[in-house]
């Protein structure tokens, strides 16, 4: 099956940085999501992205379907986006697969 | 809109006995349902896909007779373990897709229920 790789798995920021998370996947995929899990375990919809760019705030991502691979940018990160960030792609018989995750931690 | 509610939130219950979970859409119609398990740390495992009317289809590796879906309507699909043990404890997520949207259309998930047991 599809495999799904993410990067990197752990990162510390200082408040106010700038970030890049990847997600790499193995196969041809029908759409990619990227979330963000908060503390309490609420998976938040960050993006619908199967290519192109979009952005929304500090929030941005690109997915280049053909070299099957999407990046998630957070500009001037806070506190509030630590957590847990997952990318997840619909494979063959519309299966989700997610990634293992990129656990961030922002600091103060 | 696409609301996707999952009940409970938490839930305690003693080895053996049987705990059902609920998961909703609110304001959308969802052919397929989807349920995860998510151990502390680690990422969602895709258990089993529900579909309305049909039987559910299970991730290699899921007990079928141990973790019972239903999906009776397009707006309701229950995930029931029964005779639990504290190995099943873990945190369960539902998602959903609407009807006559197929693979290019984002899922919705629920906020997940806390299963202990005890």
């Amino acid at each position: 099956g599809i495999q799904v790789e993410q990067s990197p798995p752990d990162l510390i920021l200082q408040e106010g940085a700038n970030s890049t998370l990847r997600c790499n996947f193995s196969d041809s995929v029908n759409n990619l999501q990227w979330f963000h899990q908060n503390p309490w375990g609420q998976l938040i919809n960050l993006f619908y992205i199967p290519s192109g760019t979009k952005q929304n705030g500090r929030l941005s991502a690109t997915t280049v379907a053909t070299e099957r691979y999407s990046l998630l940018y957070i500009s001037s990160s806070q506190t509030t986006d630590s957590g847990v960030y997952f990318c997840a792609v619909v494979a063959s018989y519309d299966k989700v697969i997610f990634g293992p995750g990129t656990s961030l931690s922002v600091i103060p | 809109g696409a609301v996707v509610s999952q009940h409970p939130s938490r839930v305690i219950c003693k080895s053996g006995t049987s705990v059902k979970i609920e998961c909703r859409s609110l304001d959308f119609q969802a052919t397929t349902m989807f349920w995860y398990r998510q151990f502390p740390k680690q990422s969602l495992m895709l258990m089993a896909t529900s579909n309305e009317g049909s039987k559910a289809t299970y991730e290699q590796g899921v007990e079928k007779d141990k973790f019972l879906i239903n999906h009776a309507s397009l707006t309701l699909s229950t995930l029931t373990v029964t005779s639990a043990h504290p190995e099943d404890s873990s945190f369960y997520i539902c998602s959903a897709r609407g009807v006559g949207t197929g693979g290019n259309s984002p899922l919705h998930f629920g906020n997940g229920t806390r299963l202990t047991v005890t």
